[in-house]
């Protein structure tokens, strides 16, 4: 079982349609990442979390520290927010420098 | 006031020669990780470094893979002999310190190595 789970694994969806995107973890974190991998594959650092909610324009992340559990939520979707989105976790109980990653979640909106 | 840069963007070797990739943080940011990609999965943590320091390499292959970030200069990840299972995506970040506090991650856009 990998230490980082993601749900769904690929998820469509119609134009302004709210999307959530789950990530589940299995070991004890300082701080989650919520990343966006775009078509090119560049990558851009979305969230950083370690207790509560963020939200920066239509996105929203939260975090349960208790469940080890967090989503990412996108309001009013748009076709440019077709991307991978990969949760990742800095773990308490390896090196404070290295992320493990979840599998991403491949996100297409539809116009 | 650019962001990670690296490069090359797309390197195509044969099987047996030498490859390096090159990362240059973001200006003011002294440490360093880089991150492997292989086609179809998810991101593998490699190494973490700091100017002239390596300070955790447990991601990285035993062999033929080393890393390093000079005082002046990019950091390099350099793989000697490749085969065709070290084509991947190669991604760098930066954050301004390390460690615990390195909750400010700057990636690159990657550097794609195909091996013939």
């Amino acid at each position: 079982k990998n230490e980082v789970e993601q749900s769904p694994q690929n998820l469509t969806a119609q134009e302004g349609e709210f999307i959530t995107i789950n990530c589940s973890y299995s070991v004890g974190i300082s701080a989650l990442h919520w990343l966006q991998q775009h078509p090119g594959g560049g990558i851009v650092s979305l969230f950083m979390l370690s207790s509560g909610k963020k939200k920066h324009g239509r996105l929203i992340a939260t975090i349960n520290i208790q469940e080890k559990h967090s989503s990412l939520h996108i309001t009013a979707s748009h076709p440019r927010d077709s991307a991978v989105y990969i949760c990742a976790v800095r773990s308490g109980e390896t090196s404070g420098s290295r992320l493990t990653f979840g599998e991403g979640t491949q996100l297409t909106v539809n116009p | 006031n650019a962001g990670v840069m690296q490069n090359p963007r797309h390197l195509v070797r044969r099987r047996g020669q030498e490859a390096r990739l090159r990362c240059s943080p973001v200006k003011g940011h002294s440490h360093v990780y880089w991150y492997r990609q292989l086609p179809e999965e998810g991101l593998k943590f490699m190494v973490y470094l700091q100017k002239e320091n390596i300070i955790d390499e447990s991601g990285m292959p035993k062999e033929r893979f080393s890393a390093e970030f000079p005082k002046e200069g990019p950091s390099i990840l350099r793989i000697q002999q490749v085969v065709r299972g070290d084509s991947a995506a190669y991604f760098c970040a930066s954050s301004p310190i390390g460690g615990f506090g390195a909750n400010v991650l700057t990636f690159g856009a990657g550097s794609r190595l195909t091996v013939l």
